[in-house]
């Protein structure tokens, strides 16, 4: 069975740094790519962030709003992906999920989400 | 920035057929993926590639996509289809979700 599992949101002060987790299992976590996208409370979905894996010499994309704040990395060995976000903002607030990505660059199975809460 | 527009609400009476628009510039040469989100729950993926469903997803659900406008289906809809579903492309290496619409049955 593919899981998702997120980790590592909460209560962050405007300025501060927060690094999320997703653990995943159930499939070959190096075959693939994952998104993380994150949905603010009672709004819709805004993609994050893409990384690619070793055969695409694991690359990044990131949404404009966030490059330069916000860093995906993972780690094959752990069968993990983490979102690094710093200088987080109010608007920041949000569920944040992590994605395998599948089928034609699709989201095929997501995590249940972390909230974290960007707030003095 | 490539911008998907849908509407902010739907409703379908029971055993109805719904439809559930997405619009974009030339969204018909773009492949179109569809996501269904639950009240307090993940997006699940319910249509890709403009029409094809994953394992899993009921054949009541189709898709189109031509001109400006890309369209989930819905036939013979069930109060368990009530959720909100968003639209998703590719643009310059960026994933594009349109604003959601809430699917609403009478």
């Amino acid at each position: 069975e593919v899981q998702l599992v997120e980790s590592g949101g909460g209560l962050v002060q405007p300025g501060g740094s927060l690094r999320l987790s997703c653990e995943t299992s159930g499939f070959t976590f190096s075959d693939h790519y994952f998104d993380w996208v994150r949905q603010a409370p009672g709004k819709g979905l805004e993609w994050v962030g893409r990384a690619r894996n070793k055969a695409h010499s694991y690359t990044t994309e990131y949404a404009a709003s966030m490059k330069g704040r916000f860093t995906i990395s993972r780690d094959d060995s752990k069968n993990s992906l983490y979102l690094q976000m710093n200088s987080l903002k109010t608007e920041d607030t949000a569920v944040y999920y992590c994605a395998r990505v599948g089928e034609a660059g699709t989201c095929d199975f997501w995590g249940q989400g972390t909230l974290v809460t960007v707030s003095s | 920035s490539y911008e998907l527009t849908q509407p902010v609400s739907v409703s379908v009476a029971l055993g109805q057929t719904a439809r559930i628009t997405c619009g974009g510039d030339n969204i018909g040469g773009r492949n179109v993926h569809w996501y269904q989100q639950m009240p307090g729950q993940a997006p699940v993926l319910v249509m890709y590639r403009d029409k094809i469903r994953p394992s899993g997803i009921p054949e009541r659900f189709s898709g189109s996509n031509s001109g400006n406008t890309a369209t989930l289906t819905i036939s013979r809809a069930q109060a368990g289809d009530e959720a909100d579903y968003y639209c998703q492309v590719w643009d310059s290496s960026a994933a594009v979700f349109g604003g959601g619409t809430k699917l609403t049955v009478l």
